[in-house]
């Protein structure tokens, strides 16, 4: 089955560490984004990607950091710079970057 | 950034149609209309896109205003498994960084 997979479902760590939530896609899809969703709000854009080895900052791209070695993997590193982590995170994907967005599960964060 | 503005919340009947109205009233001539929705506590997925004609899929229809400044998303029959936020999106593909920015959107309720 072609989609696209985030994990863990729930991830729970303790304030002022490092945290890095996957995302992996098997659509041969060349962009891949990240988003943070805050309770009862629509999403904000963290990073996104076009293409291996190329990344760009979102509107809220403090505090985090992203990887794109591979065509199929875009990790997340929420660090201890960003103030409020805890929220849900949404990973998506897409053939070229102004396609039809697909989106994972979601890792829910909670920072305790 | 054209913006688009939708009811917080509406409410439908299982198996009667739902209109959904969205207004964006400063929309430019290359911004494509797309139609995305969130399922409680799942990514958002795909309904719709469209320019300038009606469009009609398996999930739903488009029908965009002449003037282009409101578009209504169509649910020509309610199940409960509809019940979810639906976010109202204007996309300028011409434009290479300009992404998806979801707001609040409508959460539609269906009852039985």
């Amino acid at each position: 089955d072609g989609g696209i997979t985030q994990s863990p479902k729930y991830l729970f760590r303790k304030e002022g560490q490092n945290v890095t939530l996957s995302c992996e896609q098997n659509l041969n899809h060349d962009a891949m984004y990240w988003y943070r969703q805050d309770p009862g709000q629509g999403l904000r854009l963290i990073y996104y990607s076009q293409i291996v080895n190329d990344f760009q900052k979102g509107d809220i791209a403090e505090g985090y950091s992203v990887s794109r070695e591979k065509k199929e993997s875009f990790p997340l590193t929420v660090t201890s710079a960003q103030k409020n982590p805890t929220a849900f995170y949404l990973c998506a994907s897409s053939i070229l970057l102004h396609n039809e967005q697909f989106f994972g599960p979601g890792t829910r964060l909670t920072v305790l | 950034d054209a913006k688009t503005t939708q009811p917080n919340s509406m409410e439908s009947n299982e198996e009667e149609p739902v209109h959904l109205p969205c207004n964006h009233s400063t929309i430019s001539g290359t911004d494509y209309i797309h139609w995305y929705r969130q399922l409680p506590s799942q990514g958002p997925e795909y309904v719709i896109h469209g320019l300038t004609s009606n469009v009609n899929n398996r999930m739903a229809s488009l029908a965009i205003a002449e003037d282009r400044k409101s578009s209504t998303l169509i649910l020509h029959r309610a199940t409960l498994r509809d019940a979810a936020v639906y976010y109202c999106i204007l996309r300028d593909v011409q434009n290479a960084g300009n992404m998806l920015t979801f707001g609040g959107g409508t959460r539609l309720m269906v009852k039985p």
